[in-house]
């Protein structure tokens, strides 16, 4: 039973355009919720992360949203360059942190 | 520098043939977690130990055992390796903050587990 999921296997995106990830989830006690990147051979890497008492968080390139109402989040990442070609994983944990819940991931392409 | 660091990287073994899984980590860090993910599927928690103690998660087969012989190393053991565990075996760890809460988790490069 997929409590987080990413309906989108794949994205590709020009160089210098916005790719925007998205994310759906079902379980109301998330309150914690983290964007991970991966590149083949490597394990998942922090990208981003959002508490469920804020509904936007920036980084540098990156932004997440949280739609609280809607049970869904988004990544956009802007502008896009060819070195964020990679999976991007969807994670949710409740209060405490501890068990993670993916999404099956998205494999973003940034063409040159 | 590696943070945390799983060997071996790639690991065949024979159906029913036990393994072992290895996770060290340099990050001093409470919680280490064991995932499984198989081809095209999110990770899935198996369990995790917040310093000595062992959390199961409750539909982890009885097949996947776990040690902690101390705060640096994980062992993931597979009693009884079956086709269906051929996957990506990924170690994370995180530290405990205040509270009580665990800060985010940083995972390793993974095993890559093929039981023929």
């Amino acid at each position: 039973d997929q409590q987080v999921k990413q309906n989108s296997p794949s994205l590709s995106v020009q160089e210098g355009r916005i790719s925007i990830l998205n994310c759906d989830y079902t379980n109301s006690m998330f309150d914690y919720f983290l964007w991970y990147k991966k590149y083949p051979a490597e394990g998942p890497t922090f990208l981003i992360s959002i508490s469920s008492i804020k509904d936007k968080n920036e980084d540098g390139r990156f932004t997440v949203f949280l739609n609280k109402s809607a049970k869904h989040l988004s990544l956009h990442i802007v502008p896009s360059q060819p070195g964020d070609s990679a999976v991007y994983f969807c994670a949710a944990s409740g209060s405490s942190g501890y068990a993670l819940n993916f999404g099956k991931g998205t494999s973003l392409l940034v063409t040159p | 520098d590696a943070m945390v660091i799983q060997n071996p990287r790639y690991q065949v073994t024979q159906f029913g043939k036990p393994v072992t899984l290895s996770c060290s980590q340099t990050l001093n860090h409470n919680v280490m977690y064991w995932y499984q993910q198989k081809s095209s599927q999110a990770p899935k928690l198996l369990f995790h130990y917040y310093d000595k103690d062992f959390n199961n998660e409750a539909d982890t087969p009885d097949n996947f055992q776990s040690r902690r012989p101390n705060t640096s190393f994980c062992f993931l053991d597979i009693r009884s390796p079956g086709l269906g565990d051929t996957a990506m075996y990924l170690c994370a760890t995180s530290r405990v903050l205040a509270g009580g809460v665990t800060d985010t988790q940083y995972f390793g490069p993974g095993t890559r587990l093929t039981v023929l």
